[in-house]
């Protein structure tokens, strides 16, 4: 089946550094992938969705220049949390899929990120 | 706006158990329902799905039918198994041709125990 991998799996990382996650589609390639973050016993929640080659399309409230998003390819795609605070540390889900249908979402294992 | 709600856990039963995690939603239109698993140490994939009032989603034994009238969507399996233990996510999407979205429920950690 389709997978989909997360790179790191786990971040500390101090207050005001940036940190990069990464988000790959290792066996088919990925039309749209969506960014979710998951706070200790709440839902999952959309952040953004991005397209290969285009902008990412950001959510209500969250902070374009504070969540940088890349699609370069098809098979990846990056989050960029810059200038991370404590209340930025969550965990960060992301999801790919072909563009058929959009439920058809295949997940990463997500990453913790921590900030210090 | 859209909102899911889902029994909290964690649930703990004996393999063959008769399992039921609940679900119900908000929605301003007509939305489709999923359930979506997660086992350790892996990502959620799609469990099932219903996308019209009385549809029933069914795999891997679990069922789930779409209860327009009490905006139910309540997970059931008849009897579990000790690899059934994972984490399980109601969610829901409304139609809006390219702004389709899911929204998900807290999830629901069952644990099967021998």
């Amino acid at each position: 089946g389709a997978v989909v991998s997360q790179h790191p799996s786990w971040v500390i990382c101090k207050s005001g550094t940036s940190v990069k996650i990464e988000c790959r589609s290792l066996d088919f390639q990925a039309t749209t992938m969506f960014w979710y973050r998951q706070f200790p016993k709440q839902s999952l929640m959309l952040m953004a969705t991005s397209n290969e080659g285009s902008k990412a399309t950001y959510e209500q409230g969250v902070e374009k220049d504070k969540f940088l998003i890349n699609h370069a390819s098809l098979t990846l795609s990056t989050l960029t949390v810059t200038s991370a605070h404590p209340e930025d540390s969550s965990f960060y889900i992301c999801s790919a899929n072909t563009g058929t249908t959009y439920y058809e979402q295949y997940f990463g294992p997500g990453t913790r990120l921590t900030v210090t | 706006g859209d909102s899911v709600t889902q029994m909290e856990g964690p649930v703990t039963l004996s393999e063959e158990a008769f399992l039921t995690i609940n679900c119900t939603y908000t929605a301003t239109g007509y939305p489709s329902l999923f359930w979506y698993v997660q086992y350790p140490g892996e990502g959620l994939q799609l469990l099932l799905k219903a996308t019209k009032a009385d549809d029933k989603g069914s795999n891997k034994g679990f069922e789930a039918t779409y209860r327009k009238e009490t905006t139910s969507f309540h997970l059931e399996k008849g009897s579990v198994q000790v690899s059934d233990s994972a984490v399980y996510f109601c969610a829901l999407s409304e139609e809006d041709f390219g702004n389709e979205k899911l929204t998900f429920g807290t999830g629901t950690r069952l644990t099967i125990i021998p």
